[in-house]
């Protein structure tokens, strides 16, 4: 299993510009979840979902905008970027089983940053 | 919606145990502790996860007093591969927005 991907690694925009980040896992989890870092700071929830279909605001949701068409993808759209998004973006998922702790995996991130 | 307190720097030398605290006065009946390590350019990874008492596994054990209202993460015997930010959340088993990350606690090994 590859777990949490995430594409593109790195990436410049200028003010305005629009992007999509990618998220992709291949371990059948219901949950998936959108985070932002800050330099030196926490990870800040902007987007979850339940399950395909399903989507809901986290802590900080303004500027950003999710689909959930299937269980495995979840990306991140950036309509008009603003150097207040430059950060580091990390996409995790979790599974949803009662019985289970509900560990979150963590994709590496994506470093953008907006000029 | 429980938040929590940790320090915000700790140094240990190799070799030795450390011991971080968080504190989360408004813990729920329903919220789990959990605790994550994030290296550097790395997504977090998950550590380990309690309710009450202890909880051991071969990374870590968890701490968590009768009143849960405080948690000390445990590592043995810290390595400089242990250097890392660890945070401590508090929510519902299951919740999914009441996850809160905070700034975490840079734990720093010297040699």
């Amino acid at each position: 299993n590859a777990g949490v991907t995430q594409t593109p690694k790195f990436r410049i925009l200028k003010i305005g510009q629009s992007m999509t980040l990618q998220c992709t896992q291949d371990m059948n989890h219901n949950y998936m979840y959108w985070y932002r870092q800050d330099p030196g700071m926490g990870l800040k929830l902007i987007y979850y979902s339940v399950g395909a279909g399903i989507t809901d605001k986290g802590e900080v949701p303004n500027g950003y905008n999710v689909s959930r068409s299937t269980t495995e993808d979840f990306p991140l759209r950036l309509e008009l970027a603003a150097p207040s998004q430059t950060s580091v973006y990390f996409c995790a998922s979790s599974s949803r089983v009662a019985s289970s702790y509900n560990e979150q995996f963590f994709g590496p991130g994506t470093r953008l940053t907006v000029l | 919606l429980a938040k929590t307190t940790q320090p915000i720097s700790m140094d240990s030398y190799e070799g030795q145990e450390v011991n971080i605290t968080c504190s989360h006065n408004n813990i729920a009946t329903n919220d789990y502790i959990t605790w994550y390590q994030q290296f550097p350019s790395q997504g977090p990874r998950f550590i380990i996860q309690g309710y009450k008492t202890k909880v051991t596994n071969e990374v870590a054990s968890l701490f968590i007093p009768a009143d849960r209202k405080s948690s000390t993460l445990s590592l043995p015997r810290v390595s400089l591969s242990d250097t890392a930010v660890y945070y401590c959340l508090v929510g519902d088993r299951g919740g999914a927005n009441n996850l809160f990350f905070g700034t975490g606690t840079r734990l720093t090994v010297i040699p």
